[in-house]
């Protein structure tokens, strides 16, 4: 069964800085990764997709997929308090998301 | 462009009673459509998911059942809900490896 695993969070992070997020999955023969967010009580929105090995960048946004080490990443740049919410990655089925990780910008 | 539809938004219920949450999507044809239930404070979990009309695959043994009766409408049904169902249930479409897309959510609470 493909697995899609977060790293433990909740995620504190200052203003301005950059916050980490990383998915590692099951199965090497997912393709595709996509990163949505989850403001409290609302539901996820997409905010970026990555389809292949290397980055994809989007703004503030950095989308990172190593095949070799099966993990997906998610940069945020210059973290502002209206990032804080829950982060959730899915491979490219989508029948299987990451758990979440919950993330603060303390101002 | 295409646009997702789900109620109601909140629903209470009581321990034994039906349920029926109705899902639509607007400027597609034949895509994928879920649904998912969230507890507080987890993740996703599917429960049913449609690649067509009448093609129902369930994730999750459970008093819910899905149906899909036209390409764009998506049903979750229960006969008897149990405490254990309430949550926030979302409903959520896409095209074949692309990505979901999420209606509003239903939160469902069982008094």
């Amino acid at each position: 069964q493909k697995e899609v695993e977060q790293n433990s969070g909740p995620l504190s992070v200052p203003e301005g800085a950059i916050a980490s997020l990383n998915c590692t999955y099951s199965d090497r023969g997912s393709q595709s990764f996509f990163w949505y967010r989850q403001y409290s009580g609302k539901s996820p929105e997409l905010i970026m997709s990555i389809y292949s090995n290397g980055d994809q960048e989007d703004g503030r946004f950095t989308a990172q997929l190593n095949k070799a080490s099966q993990y997906v990443s998610l940069l945020i740049r210059d973290s502002q308090p209206s990032d804080s919410a829950t982060y959730l990655c899915a491979e490219q089925g989508q029948l299987t998301f990451g758990s979440g990780t919950q993330l603060t910008v303390l101002p | 462009s295409q646009t997702i539809h789900q109620w109601p938004a909140t629903l209470v219920q009581p321990v034994g009673s039906p349920l029926s949450l109705e899902c639509t999507v607007e400027g597609t044809s034949n895509p994928n459509l879920y649904w998912y239930r969230q507890a507080a404070g987890r993740g996703l979990q599917l429960l049913f998911y449609s690649v067509g009309i009448g093609q129902i695959s369930s994730e999750v043994p459970q008093n819910l059942s899905a149906s899909r009766p036209q390409d764009r409408q998506f049903i979750l049904s229960s006969k008897k809900l149990l405490l254990s169902d309430s949550g926030f249930y979302l409903c959520a479409w896409s095209v074949t490896n692309q990505p979901q897309h999420f209606g509003d959510g239903t939160r469902l609470s069982i008094l």
